[in-house]
C-alpha cells in the first residue's frame, strides 16, 4: 500500500528555534498533502492544505507566517514551525491521499512528535 | 461546518464482550473512515466506508454506514486485550477548492480489561 514517511520522528528544540518536519510520499504522487496537529489526549485538527506549486491554504486560527509549509515537488512537503515555543509542543502529522486498489484513501504518516523548551 | 461528533468518549469493556462505537456527522459526504491509534503512534486506517448501508468486517471488528441517518458505527465482537487503543472516525470535507481534508471526531479510547 502507499506510504507516508515524516522527518523526523521526534525533536526537542529551545524556544524561539525554527523546526523544519518533511513529509514525503514514497511510492507515489501526492498533489495535495495535508498538515494536522494533535495535541495529548486530543483528536486530530487540521491545520493546513499544501498544494503542489501554489500556496497553502491555512485553517482559521493557524498563522500562517508561524507555520510555513512549501509543497516543492510532488512526493514533498515542509512544514517550518519558525521562533517556536511550548505551546507549540505537539504531535504533527501529515497526510496524503492515494489509491488502494481501485479504492482513494487518506494515508498519514507516522507523525513528529515537536517538544520545545 | 463540518461537525463530527463520536461517543462515547471512553470505554472500558471486559474481554469477552461486544459493544458499539457511534460516529454522527453533521452534513452530506462522500466517505467516512475509521482508524486505529496506539499512544504515541499515528495513525492506522481500519475502514473506508463508501455507500449508504456499506459494511465492511475485519477481524473482531465491523463498520457500517447509513448516510441519511448521517450515521456510523464500529461493532466490537468479543473484544480481546489487543484492541485497547484509541478509535476515530473521520469524514471527508469537501471544499469548493477540491481539497478533501478529513475532520475527525474526537475519539473513542477503548480499554479492554480481563
Amino acid at each position: 500500500g502507499a506510504v507516508v514517511s515524516q522527518h523526523p520522528s521526534w525533536v526537542i528544540c529551545k524556544s524561539g528555534t525554527s523546526v523544519k518536519i518533511e513529509c514525503r510520499s514514497l511510492d507515489f504522487q501526492a498533489t495535495t498533502m495535508f498538515w494536522y496537529r494533535q495535541f495529548p489526549k486530543q483528536s486530530l485538527m487540521l491545520m493546513a492544505t499544501s498544494n503542489e506549486g501554489s500556496k497553502a491554504t491555512y485553517e482559521q486560527g493557524v498563522e500562517k507566517d508561524k507555520f510555513l509549509i512549501n509543497h516543492a515537488s510532488l512526493t514533498l512537503s515542509t512544514l517550518t514551525v519558525t521562533s517556536a515555543h511550548p505551546e507549540d509542543s505537539s504531535f504533527y502529522i501529515c497526510s496524503a491521499r492515494a489509491l488502494a486498489g481501485r479504492q482513494e484513501t487518506q494515508y498519514f504518516g507516522p507523525g513528529t512528535r515537536l517538544l520545545v523548551l | 461546518e463540518l461537525k463530527v461528533e463520536q461517543n462515547p468518549l471512553f470505554l472500558s469493556m471486559q474481554e469477552g464482550k461486544n459493544y458499539t462505537i457511534y460516529c454522527n456527522y453533521s452534513t452530506t459526504s462522500d466517505r467516512l473512515y475509521w482508524y486505529r491509534q496506539d499512544p504515541g503512534k499515528s495513525l492506522e486506517s481500519l475502514f473506508v466506508l463508501l455507500s449508504n448501508g456499506a459494511v465492511k468486517q475485519e477481524g473482531r471488528l465491523m463498520a457500517s454506514l447509513d448516510t441519511k441517518a448521517r450515521l456510523s458505527t464500529l461493532h466490537i465482537t468479543a473484544a480481546v486485550h489487543d484492541l485497547s487503543a484509541t478509535y476515530f472516525c473521520a469524514v471527508d470535507a469537501r471544499r469548493n477548492s477540491g481539497n478533501t481534508p478529513l475532520v475527525f471526531g474526537k475519539g473513542t479510547r477503548l480499554s479492554v480489561i480481563a
